[in-house]
């Protein structure tokens, strides 16, 4: 069962464009939710987090939007660059100590047209 | 570069051997989290380890055996190998304390088997 449901599985987007990515989640004991940045062959990168205390947060390019009572958080890329073209994973867990895998979403393959 | 150190970068062995995967977490983090990431499966947890202590399990096989030394650098053993097994293995590290919850992925262990 996934328990992060992630799309589109790829996109494509012209440079200077907005590329946004949408993920939905089921189990409401989750209370943390990142976004991950992959190139090929290389590890996934942390690239920014949210609480469900906050709407939105916003790291220079990058912003994500949180509805809780939808259960939907998503990652919106502003004027896409050609760098950006990677595999963006979205992801979920709860804040504890111990027990706080993250359960990742499918992915979604971005490319940026220069 | 995330501080998470891991070994070998590729592993090419045949079905039925055995491996050893290891990884070293970021300076004075104590959760090691095991991930194996795969065509189809995506990004699947494997296992965690807190300062020692196994804390949580996912869908890892009966063949996959982890542990986390006194030192906190960790060890994830593959064992009857077969060739569904090949994957990208990655390893986390998290600090679990003061409210810092972020996971660090390591560059990963390509493991084909033949």
């Amino acid at each position: 069962q996934q328990q992060v449901k992630q799309s589109p599985q790829s996109l494509i987007v012209q440079k200077g464009g907005i590329s946004i990515i949408n993920c939905a989640y089921e189990n409401t004991a989750f209370d943390y939710f990142p976004w991950y940045q992959q190139f090929p062959g290389k590890g996934p990168a942390l690239l920014i987090a949210i609480r469900p205390d906050v709407s939105e947060k916003k790291e220079g390019r990058f912003t994500i939007s949180f509805n809780k009572s939808a259960k939907q958080f998503s990652l919106h890329i502003m004027d896409s660059q050609p760098g950006d073209s990677a595999t963006y994973f979205c992801a979920a867990s709860k804040r504890q100590t111990g027990a706080n895998n993250l359960f990742f979403g499918t992915g979604t393959r971005l490319t940026v047209i220069p | 570069d995330s501080g998470v150190t891991q070994t070998p970068k590729h592993l090419i062995t045949a079905t039925g051997q055995r491996v050893t995967l290891r990884c070293s977490p970021r300076s004075g983090d104590l959760s090691v989290y095991w991930y194996q990431q795969s065509l189809d499966q995506g990004l699947q947890f494997l296992i965690q380890y807190y300062n020692g202590e196994e804390r949580a399990k996912g869908n890892i096989l009966e063949r996959f055996s982890a542990q986390q030394f006194p030192d906190l650098h960790s060890e994830l053993n593959l064992s009857s190998l077969e060739l569904g097994d090949s994957a990208l293995y990655f390893c986390a590290s998290s600090a679990q304390r003061d409210g810092s919850y972020e996971q660090y992925f390591g560059p990963g262990t390509r493991l084909t088997v033949t």
